[in-house]
């Protein structure tokens, strides 16, 4: 199964300001995912990532608010925006083949917003 | 109600105890269903997977899938201290542009 690095691990950001996650992937997959993991709560889907595409998102999740790129098959970043304490989380990419039935996730990088 | 409900826990067992993690859920479109198992400060591994009904073994791990129930379990066998961490359920109706729900996961301890 395909191999996942995440970056940063942790980090702790001041309200409003910006943090860019990063997804290196060791092979070429179709589908990326981004998660969000908050405590005591089921992971949730926040985008879909495809490249040569704009991303999908959930609902209740906005362009604006969590930007993602996807330059290539094995890359993809998500900024959390203007951040506030709500965004305290842990953000996970998660990569899957049309046909899978499971899917691989990085290591997640844990979010505190101050 | 929820899609997937999981009991939280904290499950505590002793070691050599057989586990036993649940599942229900309501929607009865769902025909995979996945284990997931998170260790601490990583991110969720695929532990098992079942295609509708029956059981489905992996050594000391057995997954079980009653759909007329709506309830699924994942049953640990001759548990371990390392086998402590929190196990995520995970259902969807197919592959191919289909939502993967998760449950909220169970927090499991194996004392020593």
């Amino acid at each position: 199964s395909a191999v996942i690095s995440q970056k940063p691990s942790r980090d702790i950001c001041q309200r409003g300001t910006s943090l860019t996650i990063q997804c290196q992937v060791d092979s070429q997959v179709t589908m990326m995912f981004w998660y969000r993991q908050q405590p005591g709560q089921s992971l949730t889907l926040i985008a879909t990532a495809n490249q040569g595409s704009e991303a999908t998102y959930e609902s209740g999740f906005v362009i604006d608010k969590f930007p993602i790129s996807r330059p290539n098959l094995t890359f993809s970043t998500l900024t959390v925006s203007n951040m506030s304490p709500e965004d305290s989380s842990i953000y996970l990419c998660s990569v899957g083949e049309a046909g899978g039935y499971g899917y691989t996730f990085g290591s997640g990088t844990r979010l505190t917003v101050v | 109600q929820k899609e997937v409900e999981q009991d939280p826990g904290p499950l505590s067992v002793p070691e050599g105890a057989i586990v036993s993690l649940n599942c229900t859920y309501s929607n009865s479109a769902f025909q995979y269903f996945m284990w997931y198992r998170q260790y601490s400060r990583k991110g969720p591994e695929l532990l098992m997977y079942t295609y509708s009904s029956g059981n489905k073994e992996d050594g000391r791990f057995t997954a079980q899938v009653d759909k007329s129930s709506k309830y699924i379990s994942l049953f640990i066998r001759d548990s371990q201290p390392s086998d402590s961490a929190t196990y995520l359920c995970a259902m969807t109706a197919g592959t191919g542009g289909f939502k993967t729900i998760f449950g909220a996961g169970t927090r499991l301890f194996v004392k020593a």
